[in-house]
Order: C-alpha cells, then sequence, then structure tokens
C-alpha cells in the first residue's frame, strides 16, 4: 500500500528550530521529497533524499531513513516567511509521488 | 513567461458546464501533470504526459481529458462539470518522468462548481 503520514499543525516561536515527522508505507520506494507551500500559493521543491542520512542546505536539513520508513524536515534559526504547509512526498520505483497532506507550520514571534 | 502559467486563476462555473483549464510551460520540459489539492488531503493526481503526444491516467481521472499535442501546453478539460470537481488545481512539469523528478508547479488554479 501507499500511505504518508504526517502531523497535522505544528505551532513554534521565530528564531527556535522545529522537526516535522513523516512516515511513509510505499511499494517499492526510491526516494523522499520536501515540498514547502505558503497560503494560495505553488508547491516549491525543498529537498530530495534517496540514501539514507541527512541532508543539509542552509537552514534546512533532511532527513531519510529507509529502513524505518521515516524522514523528517528540520528548520533552524526560523523566521516568520517560514510559516507555510511542508509536504512530505514518497517516490516509488515507478517514480510515481504519493503526497501527504501537509504539516502546516505556524511561526509565532 | 518564467516557468509555467495558469489561467483562468480562478472561476465559478454552473454544474454542467464544459470547462478547460489552460497550462504552458517555458522551459522545455518532458513531462507535464495536473494535481488538485482538497482541504485535509494531499495533492492528488488527476492525469499526466510523460512526453509530447502521450498521455496517462493518474489517481483520480474521472470526468477530466486532457491532452498534449506539444511540449509547452497541457489543457485539462472538464466535459460536464460537478459540484464534487470544486478544488484547486495545480498544473506541473518536469524535465522528465524519472528519479528525482523535480516538480515545478502553477499558481494554481480556483475552480468552484455551483
Amino acid at each position: 500500500g501507499q500511505n504518508i503520514d504526517q502531523p497535522t499543525e505544528m505551532t513554534a516561536t521565530e528564531g527556535a528550530i522545529v522537526q516535522i515527522n513523516c512516515t511513509y508505507q510505499t511499494s517499492g520506494f526510491n526516494g523522499l521529497f520536501w515540498y514547502q507551500q505558503h497560503a494560495g500559493e505553488a508547491p516549491t521543491f525543498l529537498s530530495y533524499n534517496v540514501l539514507d542520512g541527512l541532508e543539509e542546505k542552509g537552514r534546512f536539513s533532511s532527513f531519510l531513513s529507509r529502513s524505518k520508513g521515516y524522514s523528517y524536515l528540520l528548520l533552524k534559526e526560523l523566521q516568520m516567511k517560514d510559516s507555510a504547509s511542508y509536504l512530505c512526498v514518497s517516490e516509488d520505483s515507478s517514480y510515481k509521488l504519493i503526497f501527504g497532506s501537509g504539516t502546516r507550520l505556524l511561526v509565532r514571534p | 513567461i518564467a516557468g509555467i502559467t495558469q489561467a483562468p486563476t480562478s472561476q465559478i462555473l454552473a454544474a454542467g458546464r464544459r470547462m478547460t483549464l489552460r497550462c504552458t510551460q517555458d522551459m522545455r520540459h518532458n513531462a507535464m501533470y495536473w494535481y488538485r489539492q482538497d482541504l485535509g488531503l494531499g495533492l492528488r493526481l488527476i492525469h499526466y504526459s510523460n512526453t509530447a503526444g502521450t498521455t496517462g491516467k493518474g489517481e483520480v481521472p474521472d470526468g477530466y481529458s486532457v491532452s498534449r499535442a506539444n511540449t509547452d501546453d497541457f489543457p485539462l478539460t472538464l466535459a460536464s462539470a460537478v459540484p464534487s470537481q470544486t478544488s484547486v488545481y495545480f498544473c506541473a512539469s518536469s524535465e522528465g518522468a524519472s528519479g528525482a523528478n523535480v516538480l515545478t508547479f502553477g499558481a494554481g488554479s480556483r475552480l468552484t462548481v455551483l
């Protein structure tokens, strides 16, 4: 089967660190994406993990554990503009994408 | 044009009417996609095209049709709109339908069917 689980909402404080978790059940798993989507806008690509471990890109990092079917997105030094939905997306062996329903992050001053 | 352009931005439509959502990309991407996004659900694939001249059905194709006459354009048609097709529709493209398939999305078309 194909399923993605991620929290519906999270709240964090400006300047803090937040971790958004995602678990997936994907037949023939190939890789995992994270997209950011501001309210009323299009999703934009953040990261792609295919190997286990942590990928760092500035304030954002993404982690993958293939054996556990688990990923997280880590956002450091939170800014108000980071308030958005974060979509966890798995890719199967036929390159089909399965989108999670997204985690809405609210950054408070 | 830079990236993907969708039109219209929003539309209110009477049930039973025919509607075409337009999508144009200028990145010469091979693959194009139509998704719908509904509250509380992940993006769901309606139809896709891996290359000009070919199309395929996604997860929720019923009530929708697409065509891919050339690389740049990928219109989505609702032959006879129903209220359950009220949604935000996103067109997307990628270089190819292979691994690390990063999608570029259009700004979306908000459709309300009454």
